[in-house]
This record gives C-alpha cells, sequence and structure tokens, in this order.
C-alpha cells in the first residue's frame, strides 16, 4: 500500500525566510507520480507541480523549488523569500501508475505554513 | 471550460437524511474521483471511476455510493447521512494516462457538508 508522511503539521517563518516543506513517501510500485497541491484559506486546491518516477532532476519554479530523492523516497518543497501569500495548508501526493491507480492519489496530512509580515 | 463543477457549496443535513453531491466536468475527462477532507487527516479517496459504467471503491467508500452513466456526471449519494459524514468533499477529473502527457488531477470547489 501506498503512504504519504508530512512529518511536519505546522510551520511558522517571518517574511522573506526560506521555507522547506518535508515530504515522504512509501510504494512498491516502480513507476509512480509526486505531487504538491497549495490549500490556501480560500478553500480550493491549486495544482503546483507533479514529478515522475523516473525523473529525478530538480525542478525550480520562480521561488519554488523541489528536490526529489529516490534513495531516500522524499520529494520535499522549498520556498525561497517566503511572502504572506504563501500562507497556506501543503499537500503532498502520490499516485501509482498500475491499472485504475492514475486516478487515485494518496494525500499526506498536510503542512500549515503561516508566513508573518 | 467551465472545468470540474460541484453543488451544491455547502449543505447541512439532519442525520438519516439522504442526498447527491453533484459533480461535472466538461474536459471528456475519463476519470473522476471523489475524496472528502476532514481536519488533520488530508485528503481520502471516497470512489473513483475510470470511465463511464466503471466505478470503485477507495480508502472510505462505507456510507456512499457512486454511478457513472455519463463521461461528465459522477455524483455522490449519501444514503442515511451520519455526522461522520461531516466533512469537506472534493471531486476531481483526470484526462489520463500520466506517463503520456504532463497532466494534473482538475479539483472542484468543494462542498461543504454538516451532518447534525
Amino acid at each position: 500500500a501506498q503512504k504519504v508522511t508530512q512529518a511536519q503539521t505546522e510551520i511558522s517563518v517571518v517574511e522573506k525566510e526560506d521555507v522547506t516543506l518535508d515530504c515522504v513517501y512509501e510504494t512498491r510500485d516502480t513507476t509512480y507520480y509526486l505531487f504538491w497541491y497549495k490549500q490556501p484559506p480560500s478553500g480550493e486546491l491549486v495544482f503546483l507541480i507533479r514529478r515522475n518516477s523516473f525523473d529525478e532532476q530538480n525542478e525550480i519554479s520562480g521561488r519554488y523549488s523541489w528536490n526529489f530523492q529516490k534513495s531516500t523516497s522524499s520529494f520535499n518543497f522549498t520556498i525561497t523569500a517566503s511572502q504572506v501569500v504563501d500562507s497556506a495548508v501543503y499537500f503532498c501526493a502520490l499516485s501509482e501508475a498500475s491499472g485504475g491507480a492514475n486516478s487515485k492519489l494518496t494525500f499526506g496530512k498536510g503542512i500549515t505554513l503561516s508566513v508573518r509580515p | 471550460n467551465a472545468g470540474v463543477t460541484q453543488t451544491p457549496k455547502f449543505q447541512v443535513l439532519k442525520t438519516g437524511q439522504s442526498m447527491t453531491l453533484q459533480c461535472a466536468q466538461d474536459m471528456n475527462h475519463e476519470y473522476m474521483s471523489w475524496y472528502r477532507q476532514d481536519p488533520g487527516m488530508g485528503l481520502r479517496l471516497i470512489h473513483y471511476s475510470v470511465g463511464a459504467g466503471i466505478t470503485d471503491q477507495g480508502e472510505v467508500p462505507n456510507g456512499y455510493n457512486v454511478s457513472r452513466s455519463t463521461t461528465e456526471d459522477f455524483p455522490l449519494r449519501l444514503l442515511s447521512a451520519a455526522p461522520s459524514q461531516t466533512s469537506v468533499y472534493f471531486c476531481a477529473s483526470f484526462s489520463g494516462l500520466l506517463v503520456l502527457s504532463y497532466n494534473e488531477q482538475f479539483f472542484g470547489p468543494g462542498t461543504r457538508l454538516t451532518v447534525l
């Protein structure tokens, strides 16, 4: 069975600090997909990134970067120079590729990030 | 495209009442799913569908029924609501194999359900 662990539950930083959100996953599949979603106070789920298991390249998008390491089963998310608008709940999720699993995401419990001015 | 739409946005039920949460997508996506979100629990999969006429159970299916008669619609039915079903419900749709293209699950705006 697949599992996603987000050990941090709440993080509070001051604006302009860098912050890393940790995600550790478990799966028996060799092909799988990892995701990060943002849920702002308004409640909608905003897709941030998808990463395939066979692509370990790190990715940077503006102030956001992701570090995927299969050796440690981790897919960590770093926000550089955080801003108040980054305050949200962040979810890491995993989807296995086998069978109908493409439609099934397993989510971590989420990390509440508060960025103080 | 309207994307994924959910109705209603809010609903209050009494224990034992039944209702249907509606979900529709206009992107011709094959895959659709229902999740519930509870505080401190993340999102958990209730039921999913890989195409019209095909549904299967997720992690927390008890107390919920689904059907998929068309590609566009994937309603979630609560036959006899219980306070434990108080939650925020998200519907999602997805176009196909992740490996073939850059793709994501599109989530609806959610339905906040309270069962008294």
